[in-house]
């Protein structure tokens, strides 16, 4: 069984660049979460996703950030005009069903120069 | 402000020791609880969930829930080296979020 797969490793970038970051979830996995984690904090809730549909979306997630899971399978999250305040790991999980287990991937590690 | 509040530590204890790990929430409506392991520069493993009241073994790990407390803890029996990291506390009320703890540091020596 394929665990959850997330790429790149690493992202830098400059300030005011777009990045975008893609998730593979579990296979057959329906549910699709994306956290952000800063060092020395838990991570925390960015938006998630049951099938193709976003249900909920943080707070955290201001207007520059966008994500989409279109077929239902794997998601994109796109942060635009990045700020270095950006800087952090992003985290995404899978479940199979509502308040299942989350499975986290090894994370996307962006630095902001 | 719902929110999940863990004793940073750090935590350390001899090997083969219990080291016990604990977490309290504010949001009454949580009904599943987890704890995750997590090495330094590793993204977060799962270890446990715990749904009702009591405690739940898996193997060297025991997790407690009383609700009516607030409180979730996990214990781990005969402490190895190799379970020094960070313990991230968890928790899942009416949305499907996770809120998480800022987690315990736990150091293990041998």
């Amino acid at each position: 069984d394929t665990g959850v797969s997330q790429d790149p490793r690493h992202k830098i970038t400059k300030r005011g660049q777009n990045v975008t970051f893609r998730c593979d979830p579990i296979s057959e996995h329906n549910r699709l979460y994306w956290y952000r984690q800063t060092l020395g904090q838990g991570p925390e809730f960015l938006t998630y996703f049951q099938n193709e549909a976003q249900l909920e979306k943080s707070r955290l997630l201001s207007d520059r950030f966008s994500a989409e899971r279109p077929k239902g399978s794997f998601s994109t999250l796109e942060i635009q005009r990045t700020e270095q305040g950006d800087s952090a790991m992003y985290l995404c999980a899978s479940s199979p069903g509502q308040y299942q287990p989350q499975h986290f991937g090894d994370g996307t590690r962006l630095s902001i120069l | 402000q719902k929110e999940v509040e863990q004793n940073s530590g750090p935590l350390s204890v001899p090997e083969g020791a219990i080291a016990s790990l604990n977490c309290t929430y504010s949001d009454r409506g949580s009904q599943s609880f987890f704890w995750y392991r997590q090495y330094s520069g590793k993204s977060p493993e799962l270890i446990m969930s715990i749904y009702s009241n009591g405690d739940k073994e898996d193997g060297r790990f025991t997790a407690q829930l009383n609700k009516a407390s607030q409180y979730v803890s996990l214990l781990i029996r005969d402490s190895q080296p190799s379970d020094s990291a960070t313990y991230l506390c968890a928790g899942q009320g009416g949305s499907e979020k996770l809120v998480f703890g800022k987690g315990t540091k736990l150091t293990v020596n041998p």
